[in-house]
């Protein structure tokens, strides 16, 4: 039961667009549009920005946009924003017979 | 207004144990699956545990498989984490997660910090 790889760290000035990468496997990203992203302020509980791969809960700015190419998810968001900075982690379904869900180990995005 | 708050955390010596409960409200708790996400200190996210609205389906990551016991009490609106032999990895903070659908954790609780030392 790996995690899904992410980049360590990300940046960005105001404005500008940031995409960040999450790598899995066919058993996981790859197998199954299941693919969440989370936002999470320091001392906060996570939020849903993204789900379905792609679809935005009611709520979270449509600044967030979410793709998937093979075994690669992307997050990116764009006009960056100062409340934008914070950690990032994808998750995705990774079957019944396996386990139900694993996450990415995150991603520190930072608006310069 | 969808409301989660676990409770049960604290101090505990390596090898012991400690119950989790997650109290809901705000919403038809029966009606939806339950999961338990941990993180360590500093760390990432874990996912530890999923339980279906019915509580007939259950899995566990094989981290704590064998040691962890989720369940739910559906007229209590609570659902649970039994933590046995616990060891010093399992220092985390554990959070419960509403599924709203597959892979969809719409709503969590402000978590309950489990400290395992001696």
């Amino acid at each position: 039961q790996s995690a899904l790889t992410q980049p360590p760290s990300a940046s960005g000035s105001p404005g500008q667009s940031v995409t960040i990468s999450c790598t899995g496997t066919s058993s996981d990203v790859g197998g199954y549009n299941y693919v969440s992203w989370y936002q999470q302020h320091p001392g906060k509980a996570p939020k849903l920005m993204i789900y379905e791969v792609s679809k935005r809960p009611s709520g979270v700015p449509d600044r967030f946009s979410g793709s998937k190419s093979g075994n690669t998810a992307s997050l990116t968001v764009s006009g960056l924003q100062a409340e934008d900075e914070a950690d990032y982690y994808c998750s995705s379904y990774a079957g019944s017979n396996n386990l139900n869900v694993v996450f990415g180990g995150g991603t520190k995005l930072t608006v310069l | 207004e969808v409301q989660l708050v676990e409770s049960g955390g604290g101090l505990v010596q390596p090898g012991g144990s400690l119950r989790l409960s997650c109290a809901a409200s705000g919403f038809t708790f029966s009606s939806y699956e339950m999961n338990w996400v941990r993180q360590a200190p500093g760390k990432g996210l874990e996912w530890v545990s999923y339980i279906s609205s019915s509580g007939s389906t259950i899995y566990y990551a094989d981290s704590v498989k064998g040691r962890f016991t989720i369940s739910r009490d559906n007229a209590k609106n609570s659902l649970y984490l039994q933590m046995n032999s616990l060891r010093a990895e399992d220092t985390a903070v554990y959070y419960c997660a509403r599924e709203e659908r597959v892979n969809y954790f719409d709503y969590w609780g402000q978590g309950t910090l489990v400290t395992v030392s001696s």
